[in-house]
């Protein structure tokens, strides 16, 4: 099966970036979406076909795919963003829907 | 607005069944795919279930395949996930999700805010 590789925790003082990464073989190959959940509340695509953003989430978010590394960037970092952060790709050889371990985002 | 409620969670014994249902609105449910996702308390998410838009695809994860069915009335805007042989292992919130491609794109852009299911004795 594939398997999606995320960091546990990614750490940032506020205004700074943030870079999390989502690591599998040759994962350019593939689409990756990326999500954001808050405690206590579901998920919100934040990052669409690797760099695609949905419409009402802040430029401040961005999104690249290259090799075997895709990777979330958060310009600027408020307290808002706070959260768990998952990769997701869809595995065309399974037909199967893979997520990230996730990551979570502490804004210190 | 596109908006997804999950109903029919609660507390079911290991061995036994349970139906989830998730009440679509907002948009013409026929051109979207849709998802069931599930995060056990503390834990990632895992997808379970994909359907069509049309219902003749159905896909599964290997942990439920056998023994979860997942269904649409599109007549009727609603996705449902029936659920049988039920162990702890299954104990989740079951997020209802839309999925933009009616041939299934394979990412989810809109999300229920999820139903908790607890199997115990």
């Amino acid at each position: 099966s594939y398997v999606l590789t995320q960091p546990p925790s990614v750490s940032v003082v506020p205004g700074k970036t943030a870079r999390i990464t989502c690591g599998a073989n040759n994962i350019v190959s593939k689409s990756v979406h990326w999500y954001q959940q808050k405690p206590g509340q579901a998920p919100v695509l934040v990052m669409y076909y690797n760099s695609d953003r949905p419409s009402g989430i802040p430029e401040r978010f961005s999104g690249s795919n290259s090799g075997n590394t895709a990777t979330l960037t958060v310009s600027r970092v408020e307290v808002g963003d706070e959260a768990d952060y998952y990769c997701q790709v869809w595995d065309s050889t399974t037909d199967h829907m893979v997520f990230g371990g996730g990551t979570k985002l502490t804004v210190l | 607005q596109v908006l997804l409620v999950e109903s029919g969670g609660g507390v079911v014994q290991p061995g036994r069944s349970l139906r989830l249902s998730c009440a679509a609105s907002g948009f013409t449910l026929s051109k979207y795919g849709l998802h069931w996702v599930r995060q056990a308390p503390g834990k990632v998410l895992e997808w379970v279930a994909a359907i069509s838009g049309d219902g003749s695809e159905e896909y599964y994860a290997d942990s439920v395949k056998g023994r979860f069915t997942i269904s649409r009335d599109n007549a009727k805007n609603t996705l449902s996930l029936q659920m049988s042989s039920l162990t702890t292992a299954d104990t989740a919130v079951y997020y209802c999700a839309r999925d933009p491609g009616a041939g299934l794109a394979g990412n989810v852009d809109s999300w229920g805010q999820g139903a908790l299911v607890t199997v115990s004795s």
